[in-house]
């Protein structure tokens, strides 16, 4: 079965540190991938998203996201955070074609960001 | 443009006792999706609509859980009787296609089944 993994749990940071949070999937075949954030008492909404082309995704606020087929993963990064960047990310991968999931998204566990002003 | 709306946002039950919630996607969204959120885990699709019909129902507990969308729009999820592990954040999610679109959350229901 398809999975997505990430792999920090919680991450704190200082501000204007540089982030790269970590997902990884299995899946060999073609996929779309998704950045969702939830920030608190606030709803997931999306980060930013890859279907085709530049592997290189530019989201909202700074956020961008390399999706590098060979490694399975779909990294997150952002050069400098701010307070306002705590929250929640969450991985979320699209398997085209596969099995009965109909293209249905799977969701990492999810990884807290907490920045320090 | 107006955003999925779910209600109730809170629901505190007793065990064995019945829960219904209430989901409302952004119009014209034909895809619509209930997740469930347990504590530290990420949302894990519960049912999935095309308009009015079942798409993906595949780990909807449907010996308690139930799910319908009449006339493809507004969505009501159903679980009778509750257990303590169906305590968890429902949402729900609509898109305007399959596959390739966006989909788009609500707030949730923080459901507490005591």
């Amino acid at each position: 079965a398809q999975s997505v993994s990430q792999h920090n749990h919680h991450v704190i940071l200082s501000e204007a540190a540089s982030l790269e949070l970590g997902c990884n999937y299995s899946y060999g075949g073609t996929v779309n991938l998704f950045w969702y954030v939830q920030y608190p008492g606030q709803h997931l909404q999306l980060l930013l998203k890859y279907f085709s082309g530049d592997p290189l995704v530019k989201g909202i606020k700074g956020f961008e996201a390399e999706f590098i087929k060979s490694k399975f993963s779909f990294n997150l990064r952002k050069p400098s955070v701010q307070w306002s960047d705590t929250a929640e990310y969450f991985c979320a991968v699209n398997a085209m074609n596969y099995g009965g999931s109909q293209g249905n998204l799977i969701f990492g566990k999810g990884t807290k960001l907490s920045v320090k002003p | 443009e107006a955003g999925v709306a779910q209600s109730p946002r809170y629901k505190i039950i007793e065990k064995r006792q019945s829960v219904a919630f209430w989901c409302n996607p952004i119009s014209g969204h034909a895809t619509l999706y209930w997740y469930q959120q347990i504590l530290g885990q990420g949302p894990k699709l519960l049912i999935q609509f095309q308009n009015n019909g079942v798409v993906d129902d595949s780990q909807l507990p449907k010996d308690r859980f139930s799910a319908e969308r009449l006339k493809g729009v507004d969505s009501t999820l159903k679980i009778q009787p509750a257990k303590l592990e169906d305590s968890a954040v429902y949402l729900c999610a609509s898109s305007s296609v399959r596959y390739t679109d966006t989909q788009y959350f609500g707030p949730g229901t923080r459901l507490t089944v005591l």
